[in-house]
């Protein structure tokens, strides 16, 4: 069935280093790619997504490209910030009922 | 971009009490709205669907006896988690979809604690 895997955290890096968060995912079909982030104390919220190969989305400085040839969807940032200390999930919504999968969350802490 | 609040954000009862956790979109009518489960350092779980008027679609291994939703309004959802046990103590999340079958939004979640 589908599904999404993402590297397991937590993730933690000094302010200003390059971020690399992996998602891969197994789907039938071309389904759109989210990535969600969840600050702390607070719900979801979606951060970026992708609806076809090879789109690139792109928010606060994070960025995502949908790769079918790798199934992948892996969220980059080129210099965080404390700010960005979050839990983050890659998501696979299921267009035929609107469910979404998620990954299982990556902790990311950054350092001052 | 579109608002969902949940009332309370958090709430401690007592074992054997029910508690009512609402979700309201603010700014649009939400024909659907899911309800979540965070456990934690897990991800999110889908407990159920709920469609404004109809009765909510439970995933397995979920109990709707003891997990009652209800949609009565385009703006309003409920759960209601039903003589609550320690074991229901998480993080609940609701999200709620337009009817053009958009982006889901989500609440910010309630945390319930069960002594």
């Amino acid at each position: 069935g589908d599904s999404v895997t993402q590297m397991e955290g937590p993730v933690t890096l000094s302010e200003e280093a390059f971020l690399t968060i992996n998602c891969t995912y197994t789907a039938t079909g071309y389904p759109s790619l989210f990535w969600y982030v969840q600050y702390p104390g607070e719900g979801l919220q979606l951060l970026l997504k992708a609806t076809k190969a090879d789109d690139k989305g792109s928010n606060k400085g994070f960025e995502a490209t949908y790769r079918k040839e790798t199934t992948s969807f892996h969220l980059e940032k080129g210099s965080v910030q404390v700010s960005d200390s979050a839990v983050y999930f890659c998501a696979l919504p299921m267009n035929r009922d609107d469910k979404i999968i998620f990954g299982k969350g990556t902790r990311l802490h950054i350092l001052p | 971009g579109a608002v969902v609040s949940q009332h309370p954000s958090r709430v401690i009862c007592k074992s054997g009490t029910s508690v009512k956790i609402e979700c309201r979109s603010l700014d649009f009518q939400a024909t659907t709205m899911f309800w979540y489960r965070q456990f934690p350092k897990q991800s999110l779980m889908l407990m159920a669907t709920s469609n404004e008027g109809s009765k909510a679609t439970y995933e397995q291994g979920v109990e709707k006896d003891k997990f009652l939703i209800n949609h009565a309004s385009l703006t309003l959802s409920t759960l209601t988690v039903t003589s609550a046990h320690p074991e229901d103590s998480s993080f609940y999340i609701c999200s709620a979809q337009g009817p053009q079958g958009e982006t889901q939004y989500f609440g910010p979640g309630t945390r319930l604690l069960v002594l």
